[in-house]
């Protein structure tokens, strides 16, 4: 019954490896971000999909590279990873029609470069 | 850009009421959230409010709106020890662009 879920919860790692962190939404939602969070809990969009296509790419280095392969799901890709890349990471998912297009957020990946 | 700005850090003792304030800049924001963050867990939705509307009420959460102000409130009625999180205050622009612009968040730490 979970809406919005995430792979893996915890993913320690060493500097210059290639990693990825999967998202999953099962509400029927058109549009799925990333959101990163900081060691100072500050939370920033990172990218956005709707339908499949990216409509959001913030100023977030190429070694990041989001993949949907279809509306439910939003993958995110990190090559060369480095130690600035630490944090969490979280997906969300809204509907684009409706009152409130509230986001709904999975329960974080927290990812750790050594 | 987009800022929003909450305090830091709230302390109250259980059964008082918690007040969080935030404020933003963006005069396109069509709805604002706010989220609760507990230790180690996700971000949860509390409650949102439509730009025009200046409250709402639900339970012991009450959300008010002064948009002349560009100033946001969650007052928190009786609050508990399970109470105690992060709170993340939240905007939403019109400009097509659908991503959430956040505060820093204010801690709520809620003494017995």
């Amino acid at each position: 019954d979970t809406a919005v879920s995430q792979t893996p919860k915890y993913l320690v790692t060493q500097m210059g490896n290639d990693k990825s962190i999967k998202c999953e939404q099962n509400l029927g939602h058109d549009t799925m971000y990333w959101y990163k969070q900081d060691s100072k809990k500050f939370l920033k969009i990172m990218f956005s999909y709707n339908n499949k296509e990216l409509i959001i790419n913030e100023t977030v280095p190429n070694r990041f590279s989001p993949k949907s392969p279809d509306k439910a799901h939003l993958n995110l890709h990190i090559n060369s990873l480095e130690l600035g890349d630490s944090a969490v990471y979280f997906c969300a998912s809204s509907q684009d029609e409706g009152v409130q297009e509230t986001q709904y957020f999975g329960p974080g990946t927290r990812l750790l470069v050594l | 850009g987009e800022d929003v700005e909450q305090s830091l850090f709230l302390s109250v003792r259980e059964g008082d009421s918690s007040v969080i304030n935030c404020t933003y800049t963006d005069s396109s924001s069509t709805y604002l959230y706010w989220y609760k963050q507990e230790p180690g867990a996700g971000l949860q939705l509390l409650t949102y409010i439509f730009s025009n509307m200046d409250m709402k009420q639900d339970q012991r959460l009450t959300v008010l709106l002064n948009k002349k102000d560009k100033h946001l409130s969650l007052r928190i009625a009786d609050t508990q020890t399970g109470d105690s999180a992060i709170y993340f205050c939240a905007e939403k622009g019109y400009t097509g662009r659908r991503a959430l612009t956040f505060g820093s968040g204010t801690r709520l730490q809620v003494q017995p």
